[in-house]
């Protein structure tokens, strides 16, 4: 059973445009909620976190909103730009237990110039 | 500062073959965590090593091991292997715990194919 779900594998978005990568979760343990950016043949990088007693931060052109009564998150990039072309894996765990974080599937996101 | 290490970065064995990975986390790290990862399923989280204790584990079979030297570099251990295990395996390390407050470093993976 996939506690963190990503339901769209992939987003096509024009440069300069806003990307928006959802994710949800199950687990209503999870407190704190992370994204990663993974390009090819390179393992995935931190980019932004969230905790649950937020329900938005931001880090440039980052956001992540968190909704925690739809245990819903999103990530918004604005504005998009080619660089940004990479697999967004959307994290949770509970930092209650520092428990594992589990991932969900990813979304493949490009950026068109 | 040097980042994860992990090798080597490909290989290729056959079936009922064993394997062994090796990671060499961020100085001063301690915690170790390693990741399989698939098309279609992401990151499925296998084990994660703190002070050379396994502190979680994922739902893989016993087949799958680990373990954490002194120094905090890890090795995970693959027996029999099956068609289905050709993956990528990916280490990451933090700081402390798992995760929290303390994001997690991954290294570039071994790309394992098992024919």
């Amino acid at each position: 059973d996939q506690q963190v779900k990503q339901n769209s594998p992939s987003l096509s978005v024009q440069e300069g445009r806003i990307s928006i990568l959802n994710c949800d979760y199950t687990n209503s343990m999870f407190d704190y909620f992370l994204w990663y950016k993974k390009y090819p043949a390179e393992g995935p990088t931190f980019l932004i976190s969230i905790s649950s007693i937020k329900d938005k931060n931001e880090d440039g052109r980052f956001t992540v909103f968190l909704n925690k009564s739809a245990k819903h998150l999103s990530l918004h990039i604005v504005p998009s730009q080619p660089g940004d072309s990479a697999v967004y894996f959307c994290a949770a765990t509970s930092k209650t237990s520092y428990d594992k974080v589990i991932f969900g599937p990813g979304t493949s996101l490009s950026v068109i110039p | 500062k040097a980042g994860v290490t992990q090798t080597p970065r490909y290989l290729i064995k056959t079936r009922g073959q064993q394997v062994t990975l090796s990671c060499s986390p961020i100085s001063g790290h301690r915690s170790v965590s390693w990741y399989q990862q698939t098309p279609g399923q992401g990151l499925q989280f296998l084990f994660e090593y703190f002070s050379e204790t396994q502190r979680n584990k994922g739902n893989f079979p016993g087949r799958f091991s680990g373990r954490q030297f002194s120094n905090s570099r890890s090795e995970m251990n693959v027996s029999t292997l099956e068609l289905g295990d050709s993956a990528l395996y990916l280490c990451a390390s933090s700081l402390g715990p798992t995760g929290y407050n303390s994001p997690l470093h991954f290294g570039n993976g071994t790309r394992l194919t098992v024919t």
